[in-house]
């Protein structure tokens, strides 16, 4: 079946690094993706990786995929008070013939100084 | 370009009242799709369609009705409206379907 998994709580001290775990269940997905929620607001893409690069880095954000064991990890470093969010983990998949993204129920994070 | 906008924000409902959210894009996407977010639960998918005239159920369909009359509309009516569906719902585009989404700022809904 189709899954997408996260913790749901991280808190971390301001400056340090965050690192937000994600596993998924299916092992054809070409996509993996990482989606911010502010408070109130909607779904904001960070970033992506497709499934044949092992990492990719954007500036504060690494992203890391271990395919082998489906497992995807976004680091954030110097993580700061802005980066209080919800994060979802997001994998694309295909069912009843259609692409479709499933996503995992979102790790709150809360940065504290 | 306004990207995905939707409306209301907010709405209170009494059991049993139907209403209309209404979703718009102005970026010619294809693909639309209306989910729904409880806590805890992340983002469960109600309704998608690949193209105007095109719709078909995704993970919560019950409940819930859509049409595409048009590209840039996807309106979701709720038909009877149950305590259950008290929650907020996104509405998102893509170019196509699978690919990388923009949601709309959600609209929360509480029905007493």
């Amino acid at each position: 079946g189709e899954d997408v998994e996260q913790s749901l709580f991280l808190s971390v001290r301001e400056g340090d690094s965050s690192v937000i775990n994600c596993t998924y269940t299916d092992s054809s997905s070409t996509y993996l993706y990482w989606y911010k929620q502010e408070p109130g607001a909607g779904l904001q893409l960070l970033t992506y990786i497709f499934s044949n690069m092992d990492m990719k880095q954007d500036q504060r954000l690494t992203v890391l995929l271990n395919k082998k064991d489906k497992h995807l990890s976004l680091r954030i470093a110097d993580t700061q008070t802005g980066d209080s969010a919800i994060y979802f983990c997001a994998e694309r998949t295909s069912s009843g013939g259609y692409n479709k993204l499933i996503f995992g129920a979102g790790t709150r994070l809360a940065v504290h100084p | 370009n306004a990207g995905v906008t939707q409306t209301p924000k907010f709405q209170v409902l009494k059991t049993g009242q139907s209403m209309t959210l209404q979703c718009a894009q102005d970026m010619n996407h294809e693909y639309m799709s209306w989910y729904r977010q409880d806590p805890g639960m992340g983002l469960r998918l109600i309704h998608y369609s690949v193209g105007a005239g095109i719709t078909d159920q995704g993970e919560v369909p019950n409940g819930y009705n859509v049409s595409r009359s048009t590209t840039e509309d996807f309106p979701l009516r709720l038909l009877s409206a149950a305590p259950s569906q008290t929650s907020v719902y996104f509405c998102a585009s893509s170019r196509l379907a699978g690919e990388t989404q923009y949601f709309g700022p959600g609209t929360r809904l509480l029905v007493l």
